[in-house]
């Protein structure tokens, strides 16, 4: 069975930072790509950014308005992926969803349970 | 503002078939496909329909997509107070190198 398990969200002032990590199981990590969703309090979805494979080039993608502040990593040999987030405005605060990203068709199949980030003072 | 336009709100009588639209441009749903999700409150999202029209193993089949230019729909046949949620599209975006979501229509079984 997929599993993901954010953590790491936090109240945090802005300007702050904060790492947060999902910890995968049930299959294998190594082999796909990844990403982070996130929806603000009573908001829609909003796309954060992805993470494609190492045989992928293992480069990353992210959304217009948290480029040059957050950073997408992983590390294959703990099945754990990483969200950088720097310079930590108010309208970052939200839920942090994780998710396996099919690099086929570009779905997101399987999602954590997600993770609350609030910024604010 | 999304990127990909949906209703508000679509609502419908027990047994009743729905759509939801989700409108977009030659950037996005014009040339990839669109995927949708299903969101009930406090819970994470689920895949519904990928690839335009796929249905992933364990979705009912009363779930169905489908694509023509610019815009896709999602269609739930036989409405039932199980479907009432939160319902998103989304799809790629070549002009910004992005993945775009519509604003969500939420479903209410009358």
């Amino acid at each position: 069975e997929v599993q993901l398990v954010e953590s790491g969200g936090d109240l945090v002032k802005p300007g702050g930072s904060l790492r947060l990590s999902c910890a995968a199981s049930g299959f294998t990590f190594s082999n796909a790509w990844m990403a982070w969703v996130r929806q603000a309090p009573g908001r829609g979805l909003e796309w954060v950014g992805r993470i494609k494979i190492r045989a992928h080039g293992g480069t990353s993608d992210y959304a217009g308005v948290v480029n040059g502040r957050f950073t997408i990593s992983r590390d294959d040999s703990k099945n754990t992926l990483y969200l950088e987030m720097n310079s930590l405005k108010t309208e970052d605060t939200a839920v942090y969803y994780c998710t396996t990203n099919d690099w086929n068709y570009g779905h997101f199949d399987h999602w954590g349970q997600g993770t609350l980030v609030s910024v604010s003072s | 503002q999304s990127v990909l336009t949906q209703p508000p709100s679509v609502s419908g009588a027990p047994r009743q078939r729905v759509t939801i639209s989700c409108s977009g441009s030659t950037s996005n749903v014009g040339d990839n496909g669109v995927n949708w999700y299903q969101q009930f409150p406090g819970k994470a999202p689920k895949l519904l329909i990928y690839y335009d029209d796929l249905v992933p193993s364990g979705v009912s089949d009363r779930f169905s997509g489908s694509r023509s230019g610019t815009s896709a729909s999602l269609a739930i046949r036989g409405l039932q107070s199980e479907d009432e949620a939160d319902y998103y599209c989304s799809s790629w975006d070549d002009r910004l190198n992005a993945l775009v979501f519509g604003g969500g229509t939420k479903v209410t079984v009358l």
